[in-house]
């Protein structure tokens, strides 16, 4: 099977601007995750889509979102970016059994520096 | 809450030596707890997890983990060390108990630095 892809794998913007990243999870695959990972605050959950509804949702302001479609692919979206939004993405799905103890397999990631 | 600890910043160990790296948490119902392993410029590879049952966990690579209740401990270990093990491990957890989702708490990582 496939990994979890994400696309693009690098992206810059400026201050101010929205950026939009995009997540495929392994086929068969219902749950996407979506994390932050900065040098400062480490590894940082942003929120968990399941069939198309935001199941669970981190700490983060409301200028991220996310979204999920049919077919469980996901975005997430940054509006107005901050400096401070320069991070690694990271995407993750797992094909949730109902118990809480799937394994999370991890995406290459997007890299996004904010200028 | 939920939160994990990985105490060392970086292990350094020879090749052929044995390694550990540590992790502690503390959640409130049963742990679930996952190692991953990142290369640079790459995302998280899982190694092994902790559900329930045998204390101790083999996983990936020739890595193992053993959970200690008592101690709220799961170190990953490694007979002997290879230079292509050097990459920051994350240690993580989840609450059994906890029904909202699939979300991991992560420690801050350690650096795993093998030398030859």
């Amino acid at each position: 099977k496939a990994g979890v892809t994400q696309t693009p794998r690098y992206l810059i913007k400026t201050r101010g601007q929205q950026v939009t990243l995009s997540c495929s999870p392994i086929s068969g695959h219902r749950s996407v995750s979506w994390y932050q990972q900065t040098p400062g605050q480490g590894l940082q959950f942003l929120f968990e889509y399941f069939s198309e509804t935001q199941r669970n949702k981190g700490n983060f302001p409301g200028r991220f979102s996310g979204r999920q479609f049919s077919n469980s692919r996901s975005e997430m979206n940054v509006s107005t970016l901050e400096l401070g939004d320069s991070a690694l993405y990271l995407c993750a799905s797992n094909n949730d059994l109902g118990r809480g103890t799937d394994t999370q397999y991890f995406g290459p990631g997007t890299r996004l520096t904010v200028l | 809450a939920q939160s994990v600890a990985q105490p060392e910043d970086q292990v350094n160990v020879a090749e052929g030596n044995p390694l550990t790296v540590k992790c502690t948490y503390s959640v409130s119902g049963n742990p679930y707890l996952f190692w991953y392993v990142q290369y640079p410029n790459r995302g998280l590879q899982f190694l092994l997890k902790y559900i329930t049952g045998d204390n101790l966990v083999k996983g990936s690579y020739g890595f193992e983990a053993e959970f200690n209740k008592s101690q709220t401990s799961f170190h990953l270990k490694k007979p002997s060390a290879l230079v292509s093990d050097s990459a920051l491990y994350f240690c993580a957890v989840r609450d059994g108990e906890d029904q909202a989702g699939t979300a991991l708490i992560f420690g801050k990582g350690t650096t795993l630095s093998v030398s030859s």
